[in-house]
C-alpha cells in the first residue's frame, strides 16, 4: 500500500516565524511531489511542486526533497495569519500515476 | 488565470435519487479527475479520465458512479442512486500531463438526506 504520512497537527507558529511542514512517502519510485493548501470548506490549491532532490523556492515558500530519505518538506518564511490552513502533501508514483495524498497538517499562525 | 469551474456549488438530494455534478476543466488540459472529501477526512481519489475513457478508478468508484465528457468542454460525474454516505465535497481537477500538479475546481457540496 503506497502511503504518504504527515503529522496532523495542529502546528502553531507565531506570526513572522518560519513554519516547517514535513511529509514522508513509502513509494521509492515516486517522481512528482506537491504541496497543496486547503482552507476549511474550500478546494485544495497547488502552492508548490518539486521533482528533483534539493530546494525549490517560490516567494515565501521553499519545498525541499530528499529522495534517499523519502522525505519532502515545506518551509513558509515570515508566516502570516492568512497562511493558517491545512497543508496537504501529495505524491505521484511511477506505476499508475495516481496522486497519493497525505491526511494534511493543520497550521495555525498566531498573531 | 485559467480555472476549473464546477456546478452546482451545493446540491441537496433525497436518498435514492440520481445526481449529476458538472465540471468545465481548463481548456488545454488533457487529464481529468474526480475526488471527494468527506467532512474532516482525507481527499479521496475517485476516477481519472484521459482520451475519452477512464484511465484509473478507485474502489469507491463502483457501479453507481459514472463519468462522461459529453462535449469538448464539460466533464460530468453521475451518481445513480445516492446513499447517505455519498454526502461529501466533490472536487473536479485537471492537468496537462500525468506528472504535473492538478488544478482543482471549487467543489460541489453534495448533501444526501
Amino acid at each position: 500500500q503506497k502511503e504518504v504520512e504527515q503529522n496532523s497537527g495542529p502546528l502553531s507558529v507565531p506570526e513572522g516565524a518560519i513554519a516547517s511542514l514535513n511529509c514522508t512517502y513509502s513509494d521509492r519510485g515516486s517522481q512528482s511531489f506537491f504541496w497543496y493548501r486547503q482552507y476549511s470548506g474550500k478546494s485544495p490549491e497547488l502552492i508548490m511542486s518539486i521533482y528533483s532532490n534539493g530546494d525549490k523556492e517560490d516567494g515565501r515558500f521553499t519545498a525541499q526533497l530528499n529522495k534517499a530519505s523519502q522525505y519532502v518538506s515545506l518551509l513558509i518564511r515570515d508566516s502570516q495569519p492568512s497562511d493558517s490552513a491545512t497543508y496537504l502533501c501529495a505524491v505521484i508514483g511511477d506505476s499508475n500515476y495516481q496522486l497519493i495524498w497525505g491526511a494534511g497538517t493543520k497550521l495555525i499562525i498566531k498573531p | 488565470e485559467p480555472e476549473v469551474t464546477q456546478t452546482p456549488s451545493h446540491q441537496v438530494t433525497q436518498m435514492g435519487q440520481e445526481v449529476i455534478l458538472r465540471c468545465v476543466p481548463i481548456s488545454n488540459h488533457l487529464y481529468f479527475y474526480w475526488y471527494r472529501q468527506i467532512l474532516g477526512q482525507k481527499v479521496e481519489f475517485l476516477v481519472s479520465f484521459y482520451n475519452n475513457e477512464i484511465s484509473e478508478k478507485s474502489e469507491i468508484f463502483d457501479d453507481q458512479f459514472s463519468v462522461e465528457r459529453p462535449d469538448g468542454s464539460n466533464f460530468t460525474l453521475k451518481i445513480r442512486s445516492t446513499k447517505l454516505e455519498d454526502s461529501a465535497m466533490y472536487f473536479c481537477a485537471s492537468s496537462d500531463s500525468r506528472m504535473d500538479g492538478y488544478t482543482f475546481g471549487s467543489g460541489t457540496r453534495l448533501t444526501v438526506v
